[in-house]
């Protein structure tokens, strides 16, 4: 994606916590997404923010933006194998209304 | 409440041929948007429809072009097709500026 950025592969094991990170570059961004990809599937909208909140919590999952360092992260506590998929974080910028997406996040899940 | 529906879910074709594509928003919503994810990358923003008009364009060039209908639904045309078009094509819809809801994509093969 253009100007953000992902880590490529995260593994955990079963029962523990996932952070995924995701930075951004432009600061015009006004919403941030996650998406959930399984394979062979489209895109399952997680949870999003709105560039003036820090945090959101969402029954397992937890959004973290640190607007200041462009910084956006994903924790998925209690990890399931039903887990693994790429996660995609993305941004809306200023009044556009089209979403950026980052590389996406291959998160394997091991028992 | 049906979600987003494309079809088909499986398509090859040829070097120099044309292709549509068709999308069915989430109920309820006004707005589709199209995207191209090549493998191993996140998805790219074509186009978006609203008001059967489209309304923001991403960097593809005139070969790809759509439609919106008044109920809605919308379709993807992509003309002199080329390898590189090789890709799965997403449709989102929303309503309004609100969250895209993805469907399961068209997976496009040229030969």
């Amino acid at each position: 994606g253009e100007d953000v950025e992902q880590s490529l592969f995260l593994s955990v094991r079963e029962g523990d916590s996932s952070v995924i990170n995701c930075t951004y570059t432009d600061s015009s961004s006004t919403y941030l997404y996650w998406y959930k990809q399984e394979p062979g599937a489209g895109l399952q909208l997680l949870t999003y923010i709105f560039s003036n909140m820090d945090m959101k919590q969402d029954q397992r999952l937890t959004v973290l933006l640190n607007k200041k360092d462009k910084h956006l992260s994903l924790r998925i506590a209690d990890t399931q194998t039903g887990d693994s998929a790429i996660y995609f974080c993305a941004e809306i910028r200023g009044n556009t209304d089209k979403l950026i997406f980052g590389t996406g996040t291959r998160l394997q899940v091991f028992p | 409440d049906a979600g987003v529906t494309q079809s088909p879910t499986h398509l090859i074709k040829t070097r120099g041929q044309q292709v549509t594509l068709r999308c069915s928003p989430k109920s309820g919503h006004d707005t589709v948007s199209w995207y191209q994810q090549a493998l191993g990358q996140g998805p790219q923003f074509i186009f978006q429809y609203y008001e059967e008009e489209e309304r923001q364009r991403g960097n593809f060039p005139d070969r790809f072009s759509g439609h919106q209908f008044p109920n809605y639904s919308s379709e993807l045309n992509v003309n002199a097709l080329l390898l590189g078009d090789s890709a799965l094509y997403l449709c989102a819809s929303s309503l309004g500026g609100g969250p895209q809801h993805f469907g399961d994509g068209t997976r496009l093969s040229i030969l």
